[in-house]
């Protein structure tokens, strides 16, 4: 069974840090472009990062470029997310996604980052 | 990287049909079929239920189909049923090699 499992999200303060991380199992994980998406609360899906398979390609939202970076590490099955200067329009839940094809399938169960003094 | 443009909401009876659209530009939806949309039930994750706009993954009901005129796309549900009523967002790739949402529709089964 194909499983993405996040982790990492908590609360912090505006202009902190952190990284998330997102455990997939059940498939060959290098074959397949990997992805970010959050979703503020209440509010609707955004698309944030993108990896290929062996991290060479990457593209980002313009409202995180410069301050997010994705990685992934295939030894160990995981994908990261490094977001660095966090503002308060950070705050969501951010979901990790495999990219099959050029659609998002499945998705984790979220993990969430609020962002507040 | 603007939203993709959902009505907010939309609703129907059982057993009726609704469309939901998906306006972009020739940027991303009028740009490839790369348009997919996404059935999210309130706190949980994404479910794929179109990709490549108009094919539906293994398991979805074959009640869900998508199809595409120039920049909108459309997600049309027949055969309303009081499980449908949910949130649904389209995506596309675009020719900034970036992906895009829409903003979401809720559906109400009335």
């Amino acid at each position: 069974e194909v499983q993405l499992v996040e982790s990492g999200g908590g609360l912090l303060q505006p202009g902190g840090s952190l990284r998330l991380s997102c455990a997939a199992s059940g498939f060959t994980f290098n074959d397949y472009w990997m992805h970010w998406v959050r979703q503020a609360p209440g509010k609707g899906l955004v698309w944030v990062s993108h990896i290929n398979g062996d991290g060479s390609r990457i593209t980002y939202a313009d409202s995180v470029k410069g301050r997010f970076t994705i990685s992934r590490d295939n030894a160990k099955n995981t994908l990261y997310l490094q977001m660095n200067s966090l503002r308060a329009e950070d705050t969501a839940v951010y979901f990790c996604a495999r990219g099959d094809g050029w659609q998002f399938d499945p998705w984790g169960q979220g993990t969430l980052v609020t962002v507040s003094s | 990287q603007s939203a993709l443009t959902q009505p907010g909401s939309v609703s129907g009876s059982p057993g009726q049909s609704i469309t939901i659209s998906c306006t972009g530009t020739s940027s991303d939806v009028g740009a490839y079929n790369y348009v997919s949309w996404y059935q999210q039930r309130p706190g949980k994750a994404p479910k794929l239920m179109i990709y490549d706009v108009s094919n539906r993954p293994s398991g979805v009901s074959n009640r869900f189909s998508g199809s595409k005129s120039g920049n909108t796309a459309s997600l049309t549900i027949s055969g309303l049923q009081a499980e449908d009523e949910t949130d649904y967002y389209c995506s596309s790739y675009t020719r900034s090699r970036t992906w895009v949402f829409g903003g979401g529709t809720k559906l109400t089964v009335l």
